[in-house]
């Protein structure tokens, strides 16, 4: 079986500081890693994977998110927030080999950047 | 390029009626999907397709059938709804081999 923990319902932060949204996952074997954000009443939009390769995968809009095998952690980072970055952001997971590419995603983080 | 098209986009329906939610996507994916977001819950898996004529059960399939008669289209279907299934569903695909998913806008579903 598969899952991802989001620890936080929701993450305030400052216009211009640094944001970090939490990911960590359970999966057997090799991971796929994936971020997704969602803006009101709009579907989810892709940011960034982690396949294979180098831990630091960096995405759209100045996300980067850093894949940690030891902690089974994927969290996702912006040096500097913007208000349009508030969002509700999905981390998910598959195993390598996940009958039918199957997602499973975590309950979801809310980032609320203010001016 | 539309990419994953869901139709409609918000229904009311009131308990025990039926309704067939419409998914189509024009990128050729073999894979499509149905989802349901509910608040704290993320994304749940009820339903998908490896490629047309088959179809698969996810994490809450109870009340929800789908069917895959053509590539390009995944049909959900509620037959008797209930409160318990209003929620927001999402559509979506990928390719044989892929490693993400292209979304659909979503349907807002309110049951009565």
């Amino acid at each position: 079986a598969q899952s991802v923990a989001q620890p936080e319902d929701q993450v305030n932060v400052a216009e211009g500081n640094p944001l970090t949204v939490k990911c960590t996952y359970s999966v057997s074997g090799n991971p796929y890693l994936f971020w997704y954000v969602q803006y009101p009443n709009r579907g989810l939009q892709f940011l960034l994977k982690y396949i294979t390769g180098d831990n630091l995968v960096k995405g759209s809009y100045g996300f980067e998110a850093e894949f940690n095998k030891s902690q089974t952690s994927f969290h996702l980072k912006k040096p500097s927030a913007l208000v349009s970055d508030s969002a509700l952001y999905f981390c998910a997971v598959r195993a390598f080999k996940a009958a039918g590419n199957k997602l499973t995603f975590g309950g979801g983080t809310r980032v609320l950047v203010k001016p | 390029n539309a990419g994953v098209t869901q139709t409609p986009k918000f229904r009311v329906l009131k308990t025990g009626q039926s309704m067939t939610l419409l998914c189509a996507q024009d990128m050729n994916h073999e894979y499509m999907y149905w989802y349901r977001q509910d608040p704290g819950m993320g994304l749940r898996l009820i339903h998908y397709s490896v490629g047309e004529g088959t179809t698969a059960k996810g994490e809450v399939p109870d009340g929800y059938n789908v069917s895959r008669l053509k590539k390009q289209n995944f049909l959900l279907g509620l037959e008797s709804a209930a409160p318990s299934q209003t929620s927001v569903y999402f559509c979506a695909s990928s390719y044989l081999g892929g490693n993400g998913y292209t979304f659909g806008s979503g349907t807002r579903l309110t049951v009565v």
